[in-house]
């Protein structure tokens, strides 16, 4: 049962380097998001999509870029990283219930990210 | 807008004694609650949720909440703390005026002392 899966676990850039953050499901969830941890400082949401095709920003989007060509894939790509971006990311899915948005979401085990 | 706070970000309790996370939220619709639960270096799972069903909600592993609109609050309860229970836990409100996103509180991290 592979669920929602992030690739890299581990990753280190230097300032200015671009790179992409992978998250796939094979739960044919509708819904998924993505969302930076830092301490003190919860989970806050970037991006997040509802299918195939459609995007929205979330409270930072800031720096993030994402799409959502197929139902499985919704990659994060960072687009010129700074140490700002030093966090870690979750992807997570839902399958969403259109009538009251209380899907559950299921939380990939995160990627670390570490911009010098 | 919606958000939620969580207050106190690190909780100790006793092993066995009764457990009580702090959750207050806002929202300007009735709003679905849900309380995640961390353990070191994985994802969240969820442990319960409030949909507006019955007010007092029983999760996973004994815990359970309770939705009081009047005081805006769905605080996460368990009679008595085990061991295991050491993780942080987040809470989280979802349901905004037709779009989907879920905001999470910034965590508690719950201490078992033996």
């Amino acid at each position: 049962n592979a669920g929602v899966t992030q690739t890299p676990k581990f990753q280190v850039l230097k300032t200015g380097q671009s790179m992409t953050l992978q998250c796939a499901q094979d739960m044919n969830h509708e819904y998924m998001s993505w969302y930076r941890q830092d301490p003190g400082m919860g989970l806050r949401l970037i991006h997040y999509s509802v299918g195939a095709g459609i995007t929205d920003q979330g409270e930072v989007p800031n720096g993030y870029n994402v799409s959502r060509s197929t139902t499985e894939d919704f990659p994060l790509r960072l687009l010129s990283a700074a140490p700002s971006q030093t966090s870690v990311y979750f992807c997570a899915s839902s399958p969403r219930d259109r009538v009251s948005n209380t899907g559950e979401l299921f939380f990939g085990e995160g990627s670390r990210l570490t911009v010098l | 807008a919606q958000s939620v706070t969580q207050l106190g970000s690190h909780v100790s309790v006793s092993e066995g004694a009764l457990v009580l996370l702090r959750c207050n939220y806002s929202s300007s619709v009735p709003p679905y609650l849900f309380w995640y639960v961390q353990y070191p270096n994985q994802g969240l799972q969820l442990l319960l949720k409030y949909t507006s069903a019955a007010t007092l909600v029983k999760g996973i592993n004994g815990f359970e909440a309770e939705f009081k609109k009047s005081e805006t609050s769905f605080h996460l309860t368990k009679p008595s703390a085990h061991m295991s229970d050491a993780a942080e836990y987040f809470c989280a409100v979802s349901r905004t005026s037709g779009t989907y996103k879920y905001i999470f509180g910034t965590g508690t991290r719950l201490k078992v002392l033996a």
